[in-house]
């Protein structure tokens, strides 16, 4: 399967600041991204599809202009929080799709908003 | 959005013991797979099933769909404890089910 990176595996940031997560696909182009949030012992919530070239498609109910898909190039999505706040405190995990309908998840990373 | 009902949401076995975790939908799925997630890991893809009334094995994980493409189990046979972690199963929209937590006692 397709080996995917995150960074950064760990961010603290203050209430109101931008935080960025790269999601890197190393050994396989990535056409397709997706961007899950997971709470403490819940499961996954898909976010967003990224798609490569062209703009993201969004989950009922995530708020586009808060969090900003970026899937510029075949090998990177990036996931970038604005006007982060305590609530957006999660687990952020990117995933690449594979062949039907099969999926390659990154190490994910862990936001905290103070 | 399709929804994919997973019980039971935790299981504590004794190592040896057999484990069974099933999803359901209310539709017919196109496929289903099954993840695992170590705690504190992120999820791992574990298998695909596409076809009605498939069945697969690995090694002592066997994974089932049903005929109507809308139930789909993971039965694990004699327990280890590497085998601790939450097993998701995931739709065809790459929707989750809610998990299943599993801990083996040694």
């Amino acid at each position: 399967g397709a080996v995917v990176s995150q960074h950064p595996s760990r961010v603290i940031c203050k209430s109101g600041t931008s935080v960025k997560i790269e999601c890197r696909s190393l050994d396989f182009q990535a056409t397709t991204m997706f961007w899950y949030r997971q709470f403490p012992k819940q499961s996954l919530m898909l976010m967003a599809t990224s798609n490569e070239g062209s703009k993201a498609t969004y989950e009922q109910g995530v708020e586009k202009d808060k969090f900003l898909i970026n899937h510029a190039s075949l090998t990177l999505s990036t996931l970038t929080v604005t006007s982060a706040h305590p609530e957006d405190s999660s687990f952020y995990i990117c995933s690449v799709a594979g062949g039907a309908d099969t999926q390659y998840f990154g190490p994910g990373t862990r936001l905290t908003v103070l | 959005g399709q929804q994919v009902m997973q019980i039971p949401q935790y299981q504590h076995v004794q190592e040896g013991e057999d484990f069974t975790t099933y999803c359901n939908s209310s539709t017919t799925l196109s496929n289903i797979q099954w993840y695992k997630q170590r705690p504190g890991g992120h999820p791992v893809f574990l298998i695909q099933l596409v076809k009605s009334g498939e069945v697969k094995k690995q090694k002592r994980l066997t994974f089932q769909f049903g005929e109507a493409k809308k139930n789909s189990s993971l039965h694990i046979t004699a327990t280890q404890t590497t085998d601790v972690g939450t097993y998701f199963c995931a739709g065809g929209d790459m929707r989750f089910g809610a998990g299943t937590r599993l801990t083996v006692k040694p």
